[in-house]
């Protein structure tokens, strides 16, 4: 595709739900990232994939958070029983090698009642 | 995983001055050094990077410069603009990517 496209734009839940977000990489782009920013702030590594590796997760806040990666494309992040304090933009960057550029999607903005 | 700090959090400078961004990294071992911008409401983007077998790089503006001894890197914007006002992340990788904290750079016209 032309850029990292990401899904929804926009969501807004209950509290205790689930939410899924997806993110669409670059086309053979190895490297994926998951990023947190809160309202004002910075951006807060949560996951990354690499290749057939597995994955770092180094950065993920608690067990309610986990994302996989199918095929080395599309990645989904599922937050659990999500709490207010999960209101945020999570964005997704993909890059072709380990350290390069990386080309962040538009996010996913994630409001929870 | 890396730790990268940066200062200060916000910048405030007149049009036409200059502006400094300073980041400091934990792991000796990272090796590539990359700078985004993000405007208000929009993704980040890359402005300019740098590898370890480097000390400095330019592109018209913008400058970075790398000392690897006492692991910090900086971010200089010469004759600063109105449009340089955004928020500018510094971030140190060795394997993942790893961001400062941000700085708000208001330039007043």
């Amino acid at each position: 595709g032309a850029g990292v496209s990401q899904s929804p734009s926009n969501k807004v839940t209950e509290k205790g739900k689930d939410v899924e977000l997806r993110c669409d990489p670059i086309s053979g782009h190895t490297a994926l990232y998951w990023y947190r920013q809160s309202l004002g702030q910075g951006l807060e590594f949560l996951i990354y994939f690499q290749g057939n590796s597995a994955p770092d997760k180094s950065g993920l806040p608690s067990d309610r958070f986990s994302a996989e990666r199918t095929g080395g494309s599309v990645s989904t992040l599922t937050i659990q029983r999500t709490q207010q304090e999960d209101s945020a933009v999570y964005l997704c960057a993909s890059s072709f090698t380990k350290t390069g550029e990386l080309f962040f999607g538009e996010g996913s903005r994630l409001t929870v009642l | 995983g890396e730790n990268v700090e940066q200062h200060p959090s916000t910048l405030s400078v007149q049009e036409g001055d200059s502006a400094v961004i300073k980041c400091t990294y934990s792991d000796s071992a990272s090796n590539y050094f990359p700078w985004y911008k993000q405007e208000l409401g929009k993704r980040p983007q890359l402005i300019i990077d740098i590898r370890s077998n480097v000390g400095e790089k330019k592109d018209q503006r913008i400058a970075v410069t790398l000392n690897k001894t006492a692991k910090h890197f900086s971010l200089h914007i010469t004759e600063t603009q109105p449009e340089d006002s955004a928020v500018y992340f510094c971030a140190a990788s060795i394997d993942d990517m790893r961001f400062g904290a941000g700085t708000r750079l208001t330039v007043k016209p």
